[in-house]
């Protein structure tokens, strides 16, 4: 079973908003990632935690603000966004290393009004 | 610098027809992973192969091969009788070490693949 869930599939959200996205799987896996793919676009990283610490940030800006609470469960804090981060938010994870496959969920799609 | 190239934006073929996606890539590695990925218009991307670059040998399975040349940097993909269901964007990906332990997927822009019956 390679599924990585993420929750809510669509979101609307004001600018003055505070709002979370959430990612779970259930795989044993002790990497985890956030990617932001606009349209037509490839994904680019954000963040990587490796055995529940932040191991990459990629000069996202702090109205991003991940979480990892356990193995199992990334979050993704959103506050004060932009419209311009309007966005599709991917989470993925591997099994241990970030040289290991990654596997994807099915995205959030944020829209920043 | 551009890591991953793929050149062909979009490309568009009749169903049956056997069709290339082009992907060349640029490291200083010596140790590093090519990825396929495909992402249908449902948004989640698939994950097709992993490829080290120790491991020249080419793969099949199934309608899918891989021609991976380190010689000249390209990790070509190619689907054998297309279908209508292989309608996506087809990312490339290169894993190349971005500081001691870790390692940063960096994706190509991606080839928008059309089969129309």
């Amino acid at each position: 079973d390679t599924e990585v869930t993420q929750t809510p599939k669509h979101l609307v959200m004001g600018m003055t908003n505070k709002k979370s996205l959430k990612c779970e799987q259930h795989m044993g896996h002790r990497a985890m990632y956030w990617y932001k793919q606009k349209a037509k676009k490839p994904p680019e990283l954000m963040f990587v935690y490796s055995y529940e610490k932040l191991s990459i940030n990629e000069s996202v800006p702090s109205r991003f603000s991940p979480e990892c609470p356990n193995s199992s469960l990334l979050n993704l804090h959103l506050h004060a966004l932009q419209p311009e981060d309007s966005a599709l938010y991917l989470c993925a994870s591997s099994q241990q290393r970030t040289t290991d496959t990654q596997y994807f969920g099915p995205g959030t799609r944020l829209t920043v009004l | 610098a551009q890591k991953v190239t793929q050149a062909q934006t979009e490309i568009s073929v009749v169903e049956k027809e056997d069709v290339t996606l082009d992907c060349v890539y640029e490291t200083r590695d010596t140790t590093y992973y090519l990825f396929w990925y495909k992402q249908p218009p449902s948004g989640e991307l698939v994950f097709l192969i992993r490829r080290n670059s120790f491991d020249e040998q080419n793969e099949i399975s199934g309608r899918y091969s891989w021609n991976f040349q380190k010689s000249t940097s390209s990790f070509n993909f190619t689907i054998t009788a297309s279908q209508v269901v292989d309608s996506a964007v087809y990312f490339c990906a290169l894993s190349e070490n971005s500081g001691g332990s870790n390692y940063k997927l960096t994706f190509g822009k991606g080839t928008l693949l059309t089969v129309n019956p």
